[in-house]
């Protein structure tokens, strides 16, 4: 069956630091990638979106790289900062991107 | 202001009494879908809908209906709740397929 695995712990860096989060997903072969950023108690909010033929993507103090032969994605905040702490999803789609899988999260906490 | 706008946000019932969650969006969206999360699961999806009366299953959609009669409103209903459906709830809609999904703010639904 599908499945989606992202760092099962919870992240803990050091303001400045750049945090690393990855994403592997094994029997998928999707067409997208996206990151989302969920705060507690509130809906996922939408970071970034890279395509299967798409080997990095950056916006600002974050970049994703998506590796189809590795079946990985890795998603890195730059320069990070408290206000940066929150989980951080993984989700991957199929062609038509009517289906959408999502990982469990990855909770990152950033330190003054 | 563009919004998903869910209704009840916080929900206690018993097993068995009918419920609907609602959900609004704004945006002139045709996808809309809808998600469970529960604690090391992460966001699974129940039901989507590519435009108005065009609805299909999605990973987990056993014990719950969907309808789109009207673009901007999706409601999810549940016949019979039973416990194993405690869990929050997020709707969630986007323009395209694999496009950013704008989600709501989330209902919490307890099924004692």
């Amino acid at each position: 069956s599908q499945k989606i695995e992202q760092n099962s712990e919870a992240l803990n860096i050091q303001e400045g630091k750049t945090a690393t989060l990855t994403c592997n997903y094994t029997n998928y072969s999707p067409a997208y990638l996206q990151w989302y950023r969920q705060d507690p108690g509130r809906g996922p909010v939408f970071l970034l979106l890279i395509r299967e033929n798409e080997k990095e993507k950056r916006k600002e103090r974050l970049k994703v790289t998506f590796d189809t032969t590795l079946k990985q994605s890795l998603f890195h905040i730059t320069a990070s900062q408290p206000a940066d702490s929150a989980t951080y999803l993984c989700a991957l789609l199929n062609t038509g991107g009517f289906k959408t899988i999502f990982g469990a999260g990855t909770r990152l906490f950033v330190k003054a | 202001e563009a919004q998903v706008t869910q209704n009840p946000r916080y929900l206690i019932t018993v097993t068995g009494k009918k419920l609907t969650v609602t959900c609004s969006q704004n945006m002139n969206h045709e996808y809309m879908s809808w998600y469970r999360q529960d604690p090391g699961l992460g966001l699974r999806q129940i039901y989507y809908s590519m435009n108005v009366e065009v609805t299909d299953k999605g990973d987990v959609p056993e014990g719950y209906k969907v309808s789109r009669k009207e673009k901007r409103n999706f409601p999810l209903i549940l016949e019979s709740p039973s416990p194993n459906q405690t869990s929050l709830y997020f709707c969630a809609s986007n323009q395209q397929g694999f496009g950013e999904l704008f989600f709501g703010e989330g209902s919490r639904l307890t099924v004692l």
